[in-house]
């Protein structure tokens, strides 16, 4: 199976904040992943897919970018509603296989 | 929007079978591929496998043996069976939705949908 290594595990920043996440691929994937956000006891939200294309209704200030083995996912703008934790899917074969997620957190 | 619910015990006995069952709302199930997968606690999210519309299934090697996953058109729900189930199994577990896109080269695909997860403990 792909292992996806994504970094780092946690960041504390600051509403206003631009953060970068990082997923690596043990392979190369093309352009397919994803980048989804989940929060405690709600369901994953899809944000990007196909490394860079914002799902509809994702806000602009989340962006996308990558191919082949490394992807990054950028939050221009760091809103209170999106601290959260992010995690990389990749769709390019079966079994999918995840990222450990990011954990992003109040400075 | 379609929206997904997963049901089913939130204890099961080692050794025992799990089985739960996603309900789908607001959509048809009568396209597109219906995935299973879980968190165990700490850990990062495994993907079980997929139902396609067309009644194909494929699963993760890592639980293949142990693993079914089943369709019921007529009440828009899909279903997870993992029988022998140890403490490994605990975990959190999702039903989701998978659709392609096409494109020139071919199709991307994307997780789109998700239920919210049910939390199912293996212990005597």
């Amino acid at each position: 199976a792909i292992q996806m290594t994504q970094s780092p595990s946690s960041l504390s920043a600051s509403v206003g904040d631009r953060v970068t996440i990082t997923c690596r691929a043990s392979q190369g994937i093309s352009i397919d992943l994803g980048w989804y956000q989940q929060k405690p006891g709600e369901a994953p939200k899809l944000l990007i897919y196909a490394a860079s294309t914002l799902h509809s209704g994702v806000p602009s200030r989340f962006s996308g970018s990558g191919s082949g083995t490394v992807f990054s996912l950028t939050i221009s703008g760091l809103q209170p509603e999106d601290f959260a934790t992010y995690f990389c899917l990749q769709d390019y074969v079966y079994p999918r296989t995840f990222g450990q997620g990011t954990k992003v957190e109040i400075k | 929007q379609a929206q997904l619910q997963e049901s089913g015990p939130g204890l099961v006995k080692p050794s025992e079978t799990l089985s739960l069952t996603c309900s789908v709302s607001g959509g048809s199930i009568s396209s597109d591929y219906w995935i299973w997968i879980r968190q165990p606690p700490g850990k990062a999210l495994e993907w079980i496998g997929f139902i396609h519309y067309s009644g194909s299934t494929h699963y993760n090697p890592s639980l293949r043996s142990r693993v079914t996953i089943s369709l019921d058109t007529s009440r828009t729900q899909f279903s997870l069976k993992l029988s022998s189930v140890t403490a490994a199994d605990t975990a959190v577990y999702f039903c989701a939705r998978e659709r392609a896109v096409e494109y020139h080269l071919g199709y991307h695909y994307y997780t789109d949908v998700w239920g919210k997860g049910t939390t199912v403990t293996v212990s005597s």
